[in-house]
């Protein structure tokens, strides 16, 4: 399977801390996205990272890819009760057909 | 409408009926997608529709599933003889289709049916 794979699954950390997730795939990738989803419902995108590139970033969001772990990690800065949310990252294959999505972290940020 | 329209929000049927979930996508957008989310779970591919190519169905967990894509616009998710199993959040998302890659794959997604099936 091509899916992604989240680490950790949850994470619980106080406001104003940083948060990193991980996310681990399995073939090669055309790009690798980054998701959030708050209750359950629909998903928004935060960030795209192409293959080619080594490092992301989009206001106080971090993300790097190293295609030769076949990895990325998502970093929050200074995090926000607002960020509370599970956050899935997606890899898009040459193929560009399908994308796959990982079980996700479900970050909670403490007030 | 601005944003990825699916109908209905919630739905709850009994076990055996069919039911019929409705995605309006976003103006433009030549590709469409549908995933199932169980609980607390990643996202299922279930298809996926660009443009006038032959739709992608090899996520359809079983032949009680299909879905249509009238004139390339709104799409329809159709589940025949409802099982529990198939309770889940059915997501539906667009983007502006297959290209050179990068920003045309991000996908647009609605806020889902919430499907329970008794």
């Amino acid at each position: 399977s091509q899916q992604g794979e989240e680490d950790p699954q949850a994470l619980s950390i106080q406001e104003g801390e940083n948060a990193t997730m991980n996310c681990s795939y399995k073939t090669s990738i055309n790009n690798l996205q980054w998701y959030r989803q708050n209750s359950g419902r629909g998903l928004v995108h935060l960030i795209l990272i192409r293959s080619n590139e080594r490092e992301k970033h989009s206001g106080r969001l971090r993300v790097t890819l190293d295609t030769s772990k076949k990895s990325s990690s998502l970093l929050i800065t200074a995090s926000r009760a607002a960020d509370t949310a599970s956050y899935f990252c997606a890899t898009g294959g040459y193929n560009f057909n399908k994308f796959y999505f990982g079980s996700g972290t479900k970050l909670n940020v403490k007030p | 409408g601005a944003g990825v329209s699916q109908s209905p929000s919630n739905k709850v049927t009994e076990k055996g009926k069919d039911v019929e979930l409705r995605c309006d996508p976003i103006s433009g957008h030549t590709a469409l997608y549908w995933y199932r989310q169980s609980l607390g779970q990643g996202l299922e591919f279930l298809i996926y529709f660009q443009g006038n190519s032959a739709p992608d169905k090899s996520g359809l967990p079983s032949d009680r599933f299909s879905a249509e894509r009238t004139g390339g616009s709104v799409s329809t998710l159709t589940i025949q003889r409802t099982q529990q199993e198939d309770s889940a959040v059915y997501l539906c998302a667009s983007s502006f289709g297959v290209g050179a890659g990068g920003p045309r794959n991000i996908q647009y997604f609605g806020a889902g049916t919430r499907l329970s099936v008794l």
